[in-house]
């Protein structure tokens, strides 16, 4: 079964600084891979999603993709207080069948 | 951006009774899903279904459980009966298509807490 870990478990960061998280799957053969924001138990904000080996830019949020080492990770540029959140990654099986990670609590301190 | 509504927001039910929960997906899309997230726990993945069929499902969607959408009206989560541990906020997303595209892109509700006594 796919295993999704999501590090740091919490991150702060002060306004302006950038926030790195990181995300690994165990499924070599995951194709889609996607990024997503909670804030306080509501549904999920879609952030960005990534396919190939590379990187993905969508505004202030760029997903960095290496699938040999398992390995997904989303910057955000210049974060705000407002993106203070909890972040998920989720990493398909199968035919769309996503498995999310516990998420990275993210307080941005102004 | 899309919108997926779900309905109802809470409800509260004794153990054994039964409960729908409802989804008005985005309106063109066909994949349909639903997943379960216990209070401070991972979202976990139940189930989606398209045309009319499951097509996946996890271990965690027991044999209480179903799902339909007919003639294109909500799609529902029954659960019959309810147990304790069914007790967890259920998502339901939906996307136009699958695969590693945008189309593939799963849209979320708000969620529908679920508290089981």
């Amino acid at each position: 079964q796919q295993k999704v870990q999501q590090s740091p478990e919490s991150l702060t960061v002060s306004e302006g600084a950038m926030a790195s998280l990181n995300c690994t799957f165990s499924d070599g053969t995951s194709n889609n891979f996607r990024w997503y924001r909670q804030h306080s138990a509501k549904g999920l904000e879609v952030l960005v999603s990534i396919f190939s080996d590379g990187e993905k830019e969508e505004g202030r949020f760029t997903a960095h993709l290496n699938r040999a080492n398992l390995h997904v990770s989303l910057h955000i540029r210049e974060p705000q207080p407002s993106d203070s959140a909890v972040y998920l990654c989720a990493v398909n099986t199968g035919y769309q069948n996503f498995y999310f990670g516990k998420g990275t609590s993210l307080t941005v301190i102004p | 951006g899309p919108k997926v509504l779900q309905i109802p927001s809470h409800q509260i039910i004794d153990m054994g009774q039964m409960v729908t929960l409802n989804c008005d997906p985005v309106s063109n899309h066909l994949y349909f899903y639903w997943y379960k997230q216990i209070l401070g726990q991972q979202m976990e993945f139940l189930v989606n279904f398209y045309n009319g069929k499951v097509m996946e499902k996890s271990k965690l969607f027991k044999d209480q459980f179903s799902v339909e959408r007919p003639d294109g009206s909500y799609f529902t989560l029954k659960i019959q009966p309810t147990a304790l541990e069914d007790s967890a906020v259920y998502f339901c997303a939906s996307s136009f298509g699958t695969g590693g595209t945008n189309t593939g892109q799963l849209y979320f509700g708000e969620g529908s807490k679920l508290t089981v006594l």
